[in-house]
């Protein structure tokens, strides 16, 4: 069964200082990967996705993440974080040929000012 | 564009009554799923609808959980009778393709249930 983890539940960083929250998922073939953003009392709100390709994603709000297959990781980076960056970050996988969003178990972001 | 619409936001009761959620989805959106998402946890999809057909519940406890998708567009999703394990955030999403897994889903604010 696929499976995502996410390594650290919470995770406090000062602002415009950069941060990594990571990822790794176990699945023996191919995959997606998600990362979802969740800010507090809303919805999830998709932030990059992988499907193929290069393995550097860019997405939403200056948020990047980089598909590493041999270490089975996914880590959401940012250089510069904002106080607006505080929020609950999902990691997520759907295995080709399958139907299912699978999640972590989440990583709460704090930022510092 | 509006977003995924949900009601009621909170829900309070007490253990073995019932209760019900709904959820419009963005206008035009094939695919509809529900989500619990317990306190601590990731979502955990419970059923995936694909225009008013079920395309996956196998993680919907079916003994006192029940879903619907009317006409294809909004949906309902009922407990009874609930438990206290019962106490999460319920998410409904679609998406825009029918049943495209890689396609974006779309996420409501969710619906807090405690159950008492």
């Amino acid at each position: 069964a696929q499976s995502v983890t996410q390594l650290d539940s919470q995770v406090p960083v000062f602002e415009e200082a950069p941060v990594e929250l990571r990822c790794n998922y176990s699945s023996s073939v191919s995959v997606y990967l998600f990362w979802y953003v969740q800010y507090p009392n809303q919805g999830l709100q998709l932030l990059l996705k992988y499907l193929s390709g290069s393995t550097l994603v860019k997405g939403i709000n200056g948020f990047e993440a980089e598909f590493n297959k041999s270490q089975t990781s996914f880590h959401l980076r940012k250089p510069s974080v904002h106080i607006s960056d505080t929020a609950e970050y999902f990691c997520a996988v759907i295995i080709q040929g399958a139907q299912k969003l699978v999640f972590g178990q989440g990583t709460r972001l704090t930022i510092n000012p | 564009e509006a977003g995924v619409a949900q009601s009621p936001r909170y829900k309070i009761i007490e253990k073995r009554q019932s209760v019900a959620f709904w959820c419009n989805p963005i206008s035009g959106h094939a695919t509809l799923y529900w989500y619990q998402q317990i306190l601590g946890q990731g979502p955990k999809l419970l059923i995936q609808f694909q225009n008013n057909g079920v395309v996956d519940d196998s993680q919907l406890p079916k003994d006192r959980f029940s879903a619907e998708r009317l006409k294809g567009v909004d949906s309902t999703l009922k407990i009874q009778p609930a438990k206290l394990e019962d106490s999460a955030v319920y998410l409904c999403a679609s998406s825009l393709a029918p049943g495209g897994p890689i396609d974006t889903q779309y996420f409501g604010p969710g619906t807090r249930l405690t159950v008492l």
